[in-house]
């Protein structure tokens, strides 16, 4: 177990709709990463959170979104769903807003229909 | 476009063998190189991380980086029924704090 939590463990929702996922990150760390696995395949970088403010983003466009609030625990928001979009959504914690090694949590898996 | 390349398996190897997972990365500039085991159905877990030339040793495991011949490694020695899991290699991308991962070397040990 690493000490980090997602929330919710499965979600369906219906294409064009919104959704929102949440990660405690473990104690100690203040980085929160967001990755994106399809079926298959390794996971994707969508952005990185250090100190509340998003410090590096990947290829994904912006109705991707995040937050991070100032005890460290962050949302990944998705507006206008796209059936592409179901994955299993990972949050990934470490500390400082380095290449420190990171720690995923369970994942969300978001199915779209 | 900075790529980590990963033979995709599966790899069968017999219970008691050594495993030897391989990865290479384009980006010369990568300084922190990092082993994942996956289940099915499940996140990565970190098994090794890795950052300067030569072997790390961690219990059955042994990572081995060669930055010149941008190419890591991963054998599990004495290998067992549940180290039967997705490898994945994550590389630290130059100038940023991502993580590219590879699509995973699905293992297979066989009773």
């Amino acid at each position: 177990e690493t000490g980090v939590t997602q929330s919710p463990t499965h979600l369906i929702k219906t294409r064009g709709q919104q959704v929102t996922l949440r990660c405690s990150s473990q104690s100690g760390h203040n980085t929160v990463s967001w990755y994106q696995q399809a079926l298959g395949q390794g996971p994707q970088f969508i952005f990185q959170y250090y100190r509340e403010e998003e410090n590096g983003r990947g290829n994904f466009p912006p109705r991707f979104s995040g937050l991070q609030f100032p005890n460290y625990s962050s949302e990944l928001n998705v507006n206008a769903l796209e059936l592409d979009d179901s994955a299993l959504y990972l949050c990934a914690s470490s500390s400082q807003g380095t290449q420190e090694t990171q720690y995923f949590g369970p994942g969300t898996r978001l199915l779209v229909l | 476009q900075k790529e980590v390349e990963q033979n995709s398996g599966p790899l069968s190897v017999p219970e008691g063998a050594i495993a030897s997972l391989n990865c290479t990365y384009s980006d010369r500039g990568s300084q922190s190189f990092f082993w994942y085991r996956q289940y099915s159905g499940k996140s990565p877990e970190l098994i090794m991380f890795i950052y300067s030339n030569g072997d790390k040793e961690d219990g059955r495991f042994t990572a081995q980086l060669n930055k010149a011949s941008q190419y890591v490694s991963l054998l599990i020695r004495d290998s067992q029924p549940s180290d039967s899991a997705t490898y994945l290699c994550a590389v630290g991308a130059s100038g940023t704090y991502k993580y590219i991962f590879g699509t995973g070397t699905r293992l297979k040990v066989l009773a």
